[in-house]
């Protein structure tokens, strides 16, 4: 099956500072690769995804690139907030979520 | 749209009772599944649905069973708890046939079994 590996699992940054958090895959047919975001006491909340035909996304201080050839994507967050803090989940899917594996997640501070 | 719904949203059982955790989307999302998150270990699939009549499992899925007899719930049924189903349910539905990919997650139960 599907080997989702994500690092760090904790990461500590001072406000303003970007943040980076990397997930690597083992399954070449996996397609489409979502970040979700967890604040506490609720459930993941979709922040970026991108598919296996694009190498990159951006949407306002969130960006996500994908090396397909290596098997790893990257989340990336600039000019972090406090209210950026939370713990954040890649996945990894193929077969139109018949198959779908979650990294064990990155919990995110954020320092005043 | 309340979106996706769960209850209870915190539950504490004995080994060997039974229950439902109930889920509901009103976005006439084809497609539905239940994962459970336990700490240092992600979520993991447990069963998923793409319709109607249509259930299939997932990662994880012995000790619960599923149905789907109509589009808006999907009701996760625990029907002889184990201290090792202690853990954090969330149940999320996507829109399958439109080709849309966003998983919407609902807000989670919380479920301890003694």
């Amino acid at each position: 099956g599907e080997n989702v590996e994500q690092h760090p699992s904790t990461l500590s940054v001072q406000e303003g500072d970007s943040a980076v958090i990397k997930c690597t895959y083992s399954d070449s047919a996996s397609n489409y690769f979502p970040w979700y975001k967890q604040e506490l006491g609720k459930g993941p909340q979709l922040i970026i995804d991108i598919r296996s035909n694009v190498g990159e996304k951006k949407d306002q201080r969130i960006a996500v690139t994908l090396n397909k050839t290596a098997k790893h994507f990257s989340l990336h967050i600039t000019e972090t907030q406090p209210e950026d803090s939370a713990v954040y989940f890649c996945a990894v899917v193929s077969g139109g979520y018949q198959k779908v594996t979650f990294g064990i997640g990155t919990k995110l501070q954020v320092i005043p | 749209n309340a979106g996706v719904t769960q209850t209870p949203k915190f539950q504490v059982l004995k080994t060997g009772q039974s229950m439902t955790l109930q889920c509901a989307q009103d976005m006439n999302h084809e497609y539905m599944s239940w994962y459970r998150q336990d700490p240092g270990m992600g979520l993991r699939l447990i069963h998923y649905s793409v319709g109607a009549g249509i259930t299939d499992q997932g990662e994880v899925p012995n000790g619960y069973n599923v149905s789907r007899s109509t589009t808006e719930d999907f009701p996760l049924r625990l029907l002889s708890a184990a201290p090792s189903q202690t853990s954090v349910y969330f149940c999320a539905s996507r829109a399958y046939f439109r080709g849309e990919n966003e998983q919407f997650f609902g807000p989670g139960t919380r479920l301890t079994v003694l």
